[in-house]
Order: C-alpha cells, then sequence, then structure tokens
C-alpha cells in the first residue's frame, strides 16, 4: 500500500520566495496534519484537516504560512514570503479517525531558506 | 494540561545491550499510547501502540513496551540491542480532548546510540 506521499523531498529557495509543499495522504485516511520538525523546537504540530476541513491551526506560526485541503487526496501548505528561520523538516501525515488510530507519516520535505 | 515526558534526551547502550526509553504520562482521561522510531532522514514510523487490550504491547523490530496505570509510564524496551536500532524514538498520548480527530501528544523524543 502506498504510504503518505510528499513533495518535493528537498527545496531549496531564497529568502522572500513562495514555497509550496505537497502532501498526498493514505487513501481512506480522513484526518491529516502537518508538523514542523527543528533541533531547537522539535516536532511542532501546524494544523490538521478532519474531512477536508481545517480543524486547529494554532500551530502555524505566522499569517506567511497557509495551507489547504481541496479534497481528500490533497494538501499544501504555503509559506509566503519565506524567511530563514522557517527553514525546518516539514511532514505531513494522515490517519483515520478517531483516538486509538496511529498517524502515518511522510518522508517530509526538507527546506532551505537562504 | 495533557503531556508526555521522556526521560533523557540522548541514551547510549552497547551492541546486544538492554535498551530502556522512559515515557511517562499525564492524562485526565484512559490513554492510547505509541512509540514511534525516525531513522535519518526519513519521517515517524509506527513502532507500537496501546489500546487497552493488553499492558503488554509487542511491537517491530523486537520492541515491546508495557503499560503501567500506577505510574503513569510506558516504558519501550528491547533485550538486546544492534546497531540498526540507532534512531529517534518518539512517544506520543492521544489528546483527550482533540483524539477523536486522531490528534497526538508528542514527547520530545530520546535519540538512542548504539556503540559496537
Amino acid at each position: 500500500d502506498a504510504g503518505v506521499i510528499q513533495s518535493p523531498r528537498h527545496e531549496v529557495t531564497e529568502m522572500g520566495q513562495e514555497v509550496t509543499l505537497r502532501c498526498k495522504p493514505i487513501s481512506g485516511h480522513n484526518s491529516l496534519f502537518w508538523y514542523r520538525q527543528t533541533m531547537m523546537r522539535g516536532l511542532e504540530l501546524l494544523i490538521y484537516f478532519n474531512n477536508n476541513v481545517p480543524i486547529d491551526d494554532s500551530g502555524m506560526p505566522e499569517d506567511r504560512f497557509s495551507a489547504k485541503m481541496p479534497n481528500a487526496s490533497f494538501s499544501t501548505l504555503k509559506i509566503q514570503p519565506s524567511e530563514p528561520r522557517d527553514s525546518a523538516v516539514y511532514f505531513c501525515a494522515s490517519s483515520l479517525r478517531g483516538s486509538n488510530q496511529p498517524q502515518h507519516f511522510g518522508d517530509g520535505t526538507r527546506l532551505s531558506i537562504l | 494540561a495533557q503531556s508526555v515526558t521522556q526521560l533523557g534526551s540522548h541514551v547510549s547502550v552497547s551492541e546486544g545491550a538492554l535498551v530502556l526509553l522512559r515515557c511517562n504520562y499525564s492524562s485526565s482521561v484512559p490513554p492510547y499510547l505509541f512509540w514511534y522510531v525516525q531513522y535519518p532522514n526519513q519521517g515517524l514510523q509506527l513502532l507500537l501502540k496501546y489500546t487497552s487490550a493488553a499492558t503488554l504491547v509487542k511491537g517491530i523490530n523486537g520492541f515491546e513496551a508495557e503499560f503501567k496505570k500506577s505510574e503513569t509510564s510506558f516504558h519501550l524496551t528491547k533485550p538486546s540491542a544492534h546497531m540498526s536500532d540507532a534512531a529517534e524514538y518518539f512517544c506520543a498520548v492521544s489528546d483527550p480532548v482533540r483524539g477523536s480527530q486522531g490528534n497526538l501528544i508528542f514527547g520530545k523524543g530520546t535519540k538512542l546510540s548504539v556503540k559496537p
């Protein structure tokens, strides 16, 4: 079975540019999560969706960050404009709904903002 | 507030030695608990989960964890470490408020090193 698919795996861009990260969740999963991982802050939940609807975006650091889920099989996380402090690994995860359900993670996008 | 505490950000063991990674949780309701492993340049991978069926849970790669309600602990163990076990390990608890959405609260992780 295909897991969570993220693209690109690596992104290097200059400060001020728009960055778009993409995620395809596991088919049939109805919850989707975006995380950011850095050495300093560890794993942070940015936003999550249930049935394509954003439920909690309180982890989104600033208005420069936005996320969408136009359908059950696709989500994007956009940073505009990007800044060097946004450099991190961004993970997408999906799960079935329910508190006993594990999350399944993609391999992440390693983002470097110069 | 619900939380997960992993004691020790770094643990080092010799190959063949016992692995013990500690996790304590706080939860106002019976929790669901998870252990994940992260290898370099990869995402988190589920090792095992506790969902109240049995207190001793066996996972992949020879790992197991025991749920102890009286100690609010869910420590991860493996009898004999292998070089390939070197990775970062995360304990997580289902968020009792938002858990129905699948939301988890993660610990800060423990990096395991295995010496030859």
